[in-house]
């Protein structure tokens, strides 16, 4: 079965850049034809999907975020990670890793990680 | 982008009940409409995919309908393990999925 496991610091400084590593374990990350998001979710507030990123390195980002954000990819330790840059206090949240899938050409988010929470703050 | 909007934002009901929650969106989608539950603390869990398929797994009580714009989760029979926030979420406008603000199901 495969699990999620999103990691990295959980206090990043204004400015700064945020950095975040989902493990994942159960499966090969470049099997079959998944990809790979980020969400995230301010406390108390609704779901934002940030992006996501094909083994293939091909990447669709929310233009909401475009400018700030990088995703990437290594198979050889099963692991995408997310960076975003030129963080502020609005950039508070949880942040969730998940796997896609497609069936029908419908596109889901069916495997989640638990979930890190990333402050900013000075 | 596409804005996907919740009704009701909060309801309450019993257990046994019949719940419905819709999910509208600004501008047609096609069936590419996803449900997620999500409870407190806790990462959001796929119910239905493509408007009304019923991801492996998860009980028959939970239902999807709609096209277009308009769609509807329904919950035959409320259980407990039902009380949960509600997410609708578009997957027909990449690269900008977005969700439904939720929709919270309390205990009467």
């Amino acid at each position: 079965q495969v699990q999620l496991q999103e990691s990295g610091p959980g206090l990043v400084k204004p400015s700064q850049t945020l950095s975040l590593t989902c493990t994942v374990s159960g499966g090969s990350i470049g099997s079959g034809s998944y990809h790979w998001s980020w969400i995230r979710q301010p406390a108390g507030k609704g779901l934002e999907w940030i992006g996501r990123i094909f083994t293939t390195e091909n990447t669709n980002y929310n233009p909401s975020l475009k400018s700030r954000v990088t995703m990437s990819v290594d198979t050889s330790k099963n692991q995408f990670s997310l960076k975003v840059s030129s963080v502020t206090a609005a950039d508070t949240a949880v942040y969730y890793c998940a796997r896609g899938d497609t069936t029908m050409s419908y596109y889901y988010m069916d495997v989640w990680g638990k979930g890190t929470t990333v402050t900013v703050s000075s | 982008d596409i804005q996907m909007t919740q009704s009701p934002s909060s309801l309450s009901a019993s257990v046994g009940d019949r719940v419905t929650i819709t999910c509208r969106a600004s501008q047609s989608i096609s069936s590419y409409l996803n449900w997620y539950q999500q409870k407190p603390g806790k990462a959001p869990k796929l119910l239905i995919y493509g408007a009304s398929n019923l991801q492996s797994g998860v009980p028959s009580r939970f239902s999807g309908s709609g096209s277009g714009t308009d769609f509807t989760l329904t919950i035959s029979s409320l259980q407990p393990e039902d009380f949960a926030t509600y997410y609708c979420q578009q997957s027909y406008s990449t690269p900008t999925w977005t969700f439904g603000q939720g929709t919270k199901v309390e205990s009467k």
